[in-house]
């Protein structure tokens, strides 16, 4: 299994707080994303990063922010927590181009209340 | 814009039996297709893909797809169900415009009847 690590695996706080999402990866792979899965809806792209310090927007990046100061940490923030926000947040990671496969993370639990 | 749909958003079917989950995508030339499954509690991983070539492509876990231009179908089965094939699939295509987005089918939970 790839070396994916995704922390807190649940994490529960209130509408209007900050909150960050971290994920860990030892496979050195240079490609990162962080997305958002919703009953109905699959998984949509929040936001991707294709090497240190590039970033890249996806389909719902609206509310959410990303860093990645070195390869092997990618995190998510959400600068001001609602209760839209609730869902389930997989990081994945790629060697090269999505021609090859995604490798994902467990899984962040967040609840907005 | 590119789509994918995915009929049924539960299929039961009994141990032993065909397992057929269906995936229609709408695009103007050939895609890349992929079928990923999620275990209970766990992430996605990749089942199979088809980029080019041959139509028919087999998978981990005895499953395989084959991509029908005709109907732009990428349908998956797998002869045999087993209580471990439990799980809820995706199916997925690759953007035209951008290497690194994929647009997601919105899931088939398979059920597994004993």
């Amino acid at each position: 299994d790839a070396g994916i690590t995704q922390s807190p695996r649940h994490k529960v706080t209130e509408t209007g707080t900050p909150v960050t999402l971290r994920c860990h990866q030892t496979e050195n792979h240079r490609y990162m994303y962080w997305y958002r899965q919703d009953p109905g809806h699959g998984l949509r792209l929040i936001h991707y990063s294709y090497g240190v310090k590039d970033t890249d927007k996806g389909e719902v990046s609206d509310g959410y922010s990303v860093s990645r100061s070195k390869t092997e940490d990618f995190l998510l923030t959400l600068e001001s927590a609602t209760s839209s926000q609730t869902s389930v947040y997989f990081c994945a990671i790629s060697s090269t181009r999505l021609d090859e496969k995604l490798f994902f993370g467990s899984g962040t639990q967040l609840s907005v209340l | 814009a590119q789509s994918v749909t995915q009929l049924g958003s539960h299929v039961s079917v009994s141990e032993g039996a065909l397992v057929l989950l269906r995936c229609n995508y709408s695009s103007s030339v050939p895609p890349y297709l992929f079928w990923y499954v999620q275990y209970p509690n766990q992430g996605l991983q990749l089942l199979l893909k088809y980029t080019t070539g041959a139509t028919l492509v087999k998978g981990i876990n005895g499953f395989e797809a084959e991509f029908k231009k005709s109907e732009t179908s990428f349908h998956l089965t797998k002869p045999s169900a087993h209580m471990s094939d439990a799980a809820e699939y995706f199916c997925a295509v690759r953007r035209l415009d951008s290497n690194y987005q994929l647009i997601w089918g919105a899931g088939t939970k398979l059920i597994i009847k004993p």
